[in-house]
Protein backbone atom coordinates (compact mmCIF):
# COMPACT_ATOMS: atom_id res chain seq x y z
CA UNK A 1 0.00 0.00 0.00
CA UNK A 2 1.34 3.25 -1.25
CA UNK A 3 0.75 6.64 1.28
CA UNK A 4 1.30 9.93 -0.52
CA UNK A 5 1.49 12.46 1.64
CA UNK A 6 0.75 16.46 0.65
CA UNK A 7 1.98 18.76 0.46
CA UNK A 8 6.37 18.14 0.79
CA UNK A 9 6.33 21.32 2.85
CA UNK A 10 4.16 23.84 4.69
CA UNK A 11 5.42 26.93 5.66
CA UNK A 12 3.94 28.31 8.26
CA UNK A 13 3.55 30.87 11.17
CA UNK A 14 3.33 30.12 15.17
CA UNK A 15 -0.38 30.36 15.65
CA UNK A 16 -1.49 29.41 12.68
CA UNK A 17 -3.37 25.64 12.06
CA UNK A 18 -1.47 23.02 9.59
CA UNK A 19 -3.35 20.70 7.63
CA UNK A 20 -1.42 17.80 6.52
CA UNK A 21 -2.71 15.27 3.82
CA UNK A 22 -2.30 11.14 3.78
CA UNK A 23 -3.72 9.51 0.71
CA UNK A 24 -3.48 5.21 0.51
CA UNK A 25 -3.77 3.49 -2.38
CA UNK A 26 -6.29 1.58 -1.25
CA UNK A 27 -9.06 1.45 1.85
CA UNK A 28 -7.32 0.99 4.71
CA UNK A 29 -9.98 1.78 6.87
CA UNK A 30 -8.47 3.83 10.15
CA UNK A 31 -5.62 2.04 10.52
CA UNK A 32 -3.22 4.78 9.90
CA UNK A 33 -0.61 6.44 12.40
CA UNK A 34 1.20 9.69 12.47
CA UNK A 35 4.59 10.19 13.78
CA UNK A 36 6.49 13.28 13.94
CA UNK A 37 10.56 13.68 13.80
CA UNK A 38 12.14 16.51 14.65
CA UNK A 39 16.03 16.95 13.22
CA UNK A 40 18.19 14.06 14.75
CA UNK A 41 15.47 12.57 17.15
CA UNK A 42 13.86 9.29 16.91
CA UNK A 43 10.31 9.76 15.84
CA UNK A 44 7.51 10.40 17.93
CA UNK A 45 3.74 8.48 18.00
CA UNK A 46 1.02 11.27 17.92
CA UNK A 47 -1.81 9.18 16.76
CA UNK A 48 -3.26 5.78 16.08
CA UNK A 49 -6.36 4.27 14.65
CA UNK A 50 -6.54 7.95 12.47
CA UNK A 51 -7.97 9.39 15.43
CA UNK A 52 -6.55 8.18 18.43
CA UNK A 53 -4.21 10.72 20.19
CA UNK A 54 -1.33 8.67 21.45
CA UNK A 55 -0.22 9.07 25.51
CA UNK A 56 0.87 12.66 26.77
CA UNK A 57 -0.02 14.04 23.02
CA UNK A 58 -1.36 18.02 23.56
CA UNK A 59 -4.99 18.00 22.14
CA UNK A 60 -4.10 20.65 19.73
CA UNK A 61 -2.81 17.92 17.23
CA UNK A 62 -5.80 15.99 16.14
CA UNK A 63 -6.70 13.22 13.21
CA UNK A 64 -9.16 12.33 10.96
CA UNK A 65 -10.40 10.51 7.91
CA UNK A 66 -10.97 7.07 6.79
CA UNK A 67 -10.85 5.18 3.67
CA UNK A 68 -8.25 6.36 1.71
CA UNK A 69 -7.93 9.57 2.91
CA UNK A 70 -6.71 10.90 6.25
CA UNK A 71 -5.81 14.60 7.70
CA UNK A 72 -3.37 15.28 10.49
CA UNK A 73 -4.65 18.88 11.81
CA UNK A 74 -2.45 20.94 14.32
CA UNK A 75 -3.81 23.76 16.02
CA UNK A 76 -2.43 26.94 16.98
CA UNK A 77 1.36 26.13 15.42
CA UNK A 78 3.19 26.19 18.40
CA UNK A 79 7.35 26.59 17.98
CA UNK A 80 8.10 23.12 19.08
CA UNK A 81 5.59 21.85 16.46
CA UNK A 82 7.63 22.69 13.07
CA UNK A 83 9.04 19.39 12.26
CA UNK A 84 8.25 16.33 9.92
CA UNK A 85 5.59 14.71 10.12
CA UNK A 86 5.07 10.73 8.76
CA UNK A 87 2.00 8.97 8.26
CA UNK A 88 2.23 4.80 7.89
CA UNK A 89 -0.31 2.43 7.36
CA UNK A 90 -1.46 -0.92 9.54
CA UNK A 91 -4.32 -2.25 7.58
CA UNK A 92 -2.24 -4.70 4.89
CA UNK A 93 1.19 -5.79 5.64
CA UNK A 94 3.58 -6.72 5.89
CA UNK A 95 5.13 -4.27 4.46
CA UNK A 96 3.89 -1.28 6.67
CA UNK A 97 4.76 1.19 4.99
CA UNK A 98 4.92 4.81 5.45
CA UNK A 99 4.17 8.10 3.88
CA UNK A 100 6.82 10.60 2.31
CA UNK A 101 6.27 13.29 4.60
CA UNK A 102 5.58 16.63 5.30
CA UNK A 103 7.62 18.87 6.62
CA UNK A 104 6.13 22.24 8.81
CA UNK A 105 8.91 24.45 8.43
CA UNK A 106 8.53 28.62 10.10
CA UNK A 107 7.56 30.81 7.55
CA UNK B 1 10.46 5.10 32.24
CA UNK B 2 10.77 3.30 28.62
CA UNK B 3 14.00 3.46 27.51
CA UNK B 4 15.32 1.39 24.64
CA UNK B 5 19.04 1.91 23.50
CA UNK B 6 20.80 0.59 20.28
CA UNK B 7 24.58 -0.70 20.05
CA UNK B 8 26.28 -2.46 17.53
CA UNK B 9 26.44 -0.34 14.51
CA UNK B 10 29.33 1.31 12.29
CA UNK B 11 31.08 1.20 8.90
CA UNK B 12 31.34 -2.06 7.51
CA UNK B 13 32.34 -3.07 4.21
CA UNK B 14 29.76 -4.32 1.24
CA UNK B 15 28.67 -7.67 1.89
CA UNK B 16 29.88 -8.25 5.59
CA UNK B 17 27.82 -8.83 8.64
CA UNK B 18 26.80 -6.46 11.38
CA UNK B 19 24.79 -7.31 14.51
CA UNK B 20 22.38 -4.37 16.13
CA UNK B 21 20.92 -4.83 19.62
CA UNK B 22 18.42 -2.73 21.43
CA UNK B 23 18.20 -2.52 25.54
CA UNK B 24 15.23 -2.48 26.82
CA UNK B 25 13.65 -1.14 30.01
CA UNK B 26 11.00 0.19 32.19
CA UNK B 27 8.34 -1.98 30.98
CA UNK B 28 7.95 -5.66 30.69
CA UNK B 29 10.05 -6.80 27.62
CA UNK B 30 8.15 -10.25 27.32
CA UNK B 31 4.74 -8.50 27.06
CA UNK B 32 5.54 -6.48 23.74
CA UNK B 33 6.25 -7.21 20.00
CA UNK B 34 9.09 -4.99 18.89
CA UNK B 35 9.83 -3.69 15.19
CA UNK B 36 13.11 -2.10 13.80
CA UNK B 37 12.76 0.73 11.51
CA UNK B 38 15.50 2.51 9.10
CA UNK B 39 16.23 5.75 7.91
CA UNK B 40 18.76 6.92 5.34
CA UNK B 41 20.31 9.69 4.94
CA UNK B 42 18.10 12.12 3.93
CA UNK B 43 15.15 9.81 3.31
CA UNK B 44 12.08 8.58 4.88
CA UNK B 45 11.12 6.33 7.17
CA UNK B 46 10.88 2.09 6.12
CA UNK B 47 10.06 -0.64 8.18
CA UNK B 48 12.53 -3.38 8.48
CA UNK B 49 11.46 -6.24 10.38
CA UNK B 50 9.01 -7.08 13.51
CA UNK B 51 8.86 -10.03 16.30
CA UNK B 52 6.07 -11.24 18.15
CA UNK B 53 5.93 -11.30 21.37
CA UNK B 54 7.90 -15.36 21.98
CA UNK B 55 9.93 -14.74 18.83
CA UNK B 56 7.84 -17.08 17.15
CA UNK B 57 6.29 -15.03 14.72
CA UNK B 58 8.58 -12.58 12.55
CA UNK B 59 7.71 -10.24 9.55
CA UNK B 60 10.43 -8.66 6.70
CA UNK B 61 10.27 -6.28 3.91
CA UNK B 62 11.24 -7.89 0.77
CA UNK B 63 14.35 -6.16 0.57
CA UNK B 64 15.88 -7.66 3.54
CA UNK B 65 14.53 -11.17 3.26
CA UNK B 66 17.14 -13.79 2.86
CA UNK B 67 20.07 -11.25 4.29
CA UNK B 68 18.41 -9.95 7.84
CA UNK B 69 17.15 -11.97 10.77
CA UNK B 70 15.10 -10.78 14.03
CA UNK B 71 15.47 -12.18 17.19
CA UNK B 72 15.08 -11.44 20.96
CA UNK B 73 16.15 -13.03 24.46
CA UNK B 74 13.65 -11.99 26.88
CA UNK B 75 16.01 -13.21 29.87
CA UNK B 76 17.91 -10.08 28.92
CA UNK B 77 15.26 -7.75 27.69
CA UNK B 78 17.10 -7.75 24.45
CA UNK B 79 16.17 -7.59 20.89
CA UNK B 80 18.31 -7.96 17.78
CA UNK B 81 18.75 -7.54 14.17
CA UNK B 82 21.74 -9.63 12.34
CA UNK B 83 22.25 -8.36 9.02
CA UNK B 84 24.51 -9.83 6.65
CA UNK B 85 25.39 -9.53 2.89
CA UNK B 86 25.10 -5.74 3.78
CA UNK B 87 24.21 -3.50 0.16
CA UNK B 88 25.56 0.08 0.23
CA UNK B 89 21.69 0.85 -0.01
CA UNK B 90 21.12 -0.64 3.68
CA UNK B 91 23.31 2.76 4.83
CA UNK B 92 20.91 4.09 7.26
CA UNK B 93 20.03 4.84 10.53
CA UNK B 94 18.53 2.14 12.69
CA UNK B 95 15.63 2.25 14.99
CA UNK B 96 14.12 -0.66 17.47
CA UNK B 97 11.04 0.72 18.16
CA UNK B 98 8.11 -0.99 20.30
CA UNK B 99 5.16 -2.54 18.59
CA UNK B 100 4.03 -4.91 16.59
CA UNK B 101 2.21 -2.58 13.27
CA UNK B 102 2.10 0.89 15.89
CA UNK B 103 5.07 1.90 17.27
CA UNK B 104 4.74 3.96 20.44
CA UNK B 105 8.45 3.96 21.73
CA UNK B 106 11.57 4.55 19.94
CA UNK B 107 15.31 4.31 20.22
CA UNK B 108 17.85 7.03 19.71
CA UNK B 109 18.64 5.41 16.66
CA UNK B 110 21.96 3.69 15.90
CA UNK B 111 23.89 4.85 12.28
CA UNK B 112 24.92 1.64 9.96
CA UNK B 113 27.52 2.67 7.13
CA UNK B 114 28.20 -0.14 4.37
CA UNK B 115 30.61 1.60 2.02
CA UNK B 116 34.38 0.47 0.93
Amino acid sequence: IVLTQSPATLSLSPGETATLSCRASQNIKIYLAWYQQKPGQAPRLLISDASRRATGIPARFSGSGSGSDFTLTISSLEPDDFAVYYCQQRYNWPPLTFGGGTKVEIK
Amino acid sequence: EVQLVESGGGLVQPGGSLRLSCAASGFTFSQFSMSWVRQAPGEGLEWVANINEDGSEKYFVDSVKGRFTVSRDNAKDSLYLQMNSLRVEDTAMYYCARGLFIFDYWGQGNLVTVSS
